[in-house]
């Protein structure tokens, strides 16, 4: 079973927008870690946040920001004037604390963000 | 520099020809993974490895084996390919556990004709 949804496939945008990225998780476990990974068009996986369960605040990074909300299950991402450079596929992933799943890292299928000029 | 690297980063090969996809990294990691990217089903794990001798099955595992000898190496074996193994491969470390930041290799794309 999907553990992750991230049911925007693709997101267009004009530069400067903002977009936001959702992402919907299941889990039975009190303790897991949240995590969202960006990949260029140029295919590498480059990290961007990891939040652990028990830390519901909202985190700021320059124009990225992140809502993560335990009552709904989600951990949602808002990039704030959107850039070219943002265009990207964007990975929600779960890792679970359970003898079953430890050491799991479970990802959603990914949401493109295309931004243009 | 830090990095996980992993070869060949292409490879086009044909029904039940065994092959080996290395994987390396030099940043002293006890934690290494395994996972295939295909089109609409994001990135699937297929093993991991929390320690040298120690491998576990992800949720894809099947038609594929991995082993860990040295801390630094993680090779994915495929003792005969099948053309649904066609993917694009990712082999990623982290320190510790899976709980940490994961660091990937650039890919291997595998064609299986």
């Amino acid at each position: 079973a999907q553990k992750v949804t991230q049911a925007q496939t693709e997101i267009s945008v004009v530069e400067k927008e903002d977009v936001t990225l959702d992402c919907v998780y299941e889990t039975r476990d009190t303790t897991y870690y949240l995590f969202w990974y960006k990949q260029p068009p140029s295919g590498e996986l480059v990290f961007l946040i990891r939040r652990n369960s028990f830390d519901e605040q909202n985190e700021i990074s320059g124009r990225y920001s992140w809502n993560f909300q335990k009552s709904t299950s989600s951990f949602n991402f808002t990039i704030t004037a959107s850039q070219v450079v943002d265009s990207a596929v964007y990975f929600c992933a779960l890792s679970e604390v359970t003898t079953d799943s430890w050491g799991k890292l479970q990802f959603g299928a990914g949401t493109q963000v295309v931004v243009t000029p | 520099e830090a990095q996980v690297t992993q070869n060949p980063r292409y490879l086009i090969t044909v029904t039940g020809k065994k092959l080996t996809v290395t994987c390396s990294q030099n940043m002293n990691h006890e934690y290494m993974s395994w996972y295939r990217q295909d089109p609409g089903l994001g990135l699937r794990q297929i093993y991991y490895s929390m320690n040298v001798e120690v491998t576990d099955k992800g949720d894809v595992p099947e038609g594929y084996k991995v082993s860990r000898k040295e801390k630094r190496n993680f090779p994915l074996i495929l003792e005969s390919p099948s053309p649904n193994q066609t993917s694009l491969y990712f082999c990623a470390s982290s320190y510790l556990t899976g709980y940490n930041e994961q660091f990937f290799g650039p890919g291997t794309r595998l064609t299986v004709l």
